[in-house]
């Protein structure tokens, strides 16, 4: 099965800042990534497929790049809200498979 | 709209069988467009793919869990469920049911429902 190694696993940041969460996969899926929120006692909730397309309703300070085995996920001046645990999943194979999670905190 | 409702017993004694299950209402298990999902979340840790079913009964399931698990589907019932047997503490977590489509991201997620493991 493929692993997905996500990092960094904890991000310290402030209001307004930029910050990019890294995943990486360990044989190519393509573009076949999608990325997700999720706030604590809730479902995740999915921001990004295929690599770079922003799903419906969400803002467009995400932003995701990549192909193969190499992804990032960016959020450009990060707001209040903003502040969640992130999973990347690849879906390239029918046994889907998450990155570790990078728990976005305040500074 | 899909709503997606996990329903089971939330307390398993160590040894004994996990069973879930899922409702579907605002859309139909028999949709050939989708695949049906279970996802657990251990407490304070990551999202783990348990298996994935199609409506026609095709299943796919995480190698690590394989030998313990069973996913069906009743689309009489419009529900897909889980079995996990001999279970242990390691299987307490948030269970979640899903949906994807083809070849694609989880588009929709149950509320998740937490099963502890414990005598």
């Amino acid at each position: 099965d493929i692993q997905m190694t996500q990092f960094p696993s904890t991000l310290s940041a402030s209001v307004g800042d930029r910050v990019t969460i890294t995943c990486r996969a360990s044989e190519s899926i393509n573009r076949w990534l999608a990325w997700y929120q999720q706030k604590p006692g809730k479902a995740p909730k999915l921001l990004i497929s295929k690599a770079s397309t922003l799903e419906s309703g969400v803002p467009s300070r995400f932003s995701g790049s990549g192909s193969g085995t190499e992804f990032t996920l960016t959020i450009s001046g990060l707001q209040p809200d903003d502040f969640a645990t992130y999973y990347c999943q690849q879906y390239s194979s029918p046994l889907y498979t998450f990155g570790q999670g990078t728990k976005l905190e305040v500074k | 709209q899909l709503q997606l409702q996990e329903s089971g017993p939330r307390l398993v004694k160590p040894s004994e069988t996990l069973s879930l299950a899922c409702s579907v209402s605002g859309g139909s298990i028999s949709d050939r467009s989708y695949y049906w999902v279970w996802i657990r979340q251990p407490p304070g840790k990551g999202l783990e793919w348990i298996g994935t079913i199609y409506y026609s009964g095709s299943t796919y399931y995480d190698p690590s869990l394989k030998s313990r698990i069973t996913i069906s589907v009743d689309t009489s019932k419009n529900q897909f469920s889980l079995n996990l047997s001999s279970v242990t503490a390691a299987d307490t977590a948030v269970y979640y049911c899903a949906r994807h489509g083809g070849v694609g991201p989880i588009d929709s997620w149950g509320q998740g429902t937490l099963v502890t493991v414990s005598s």
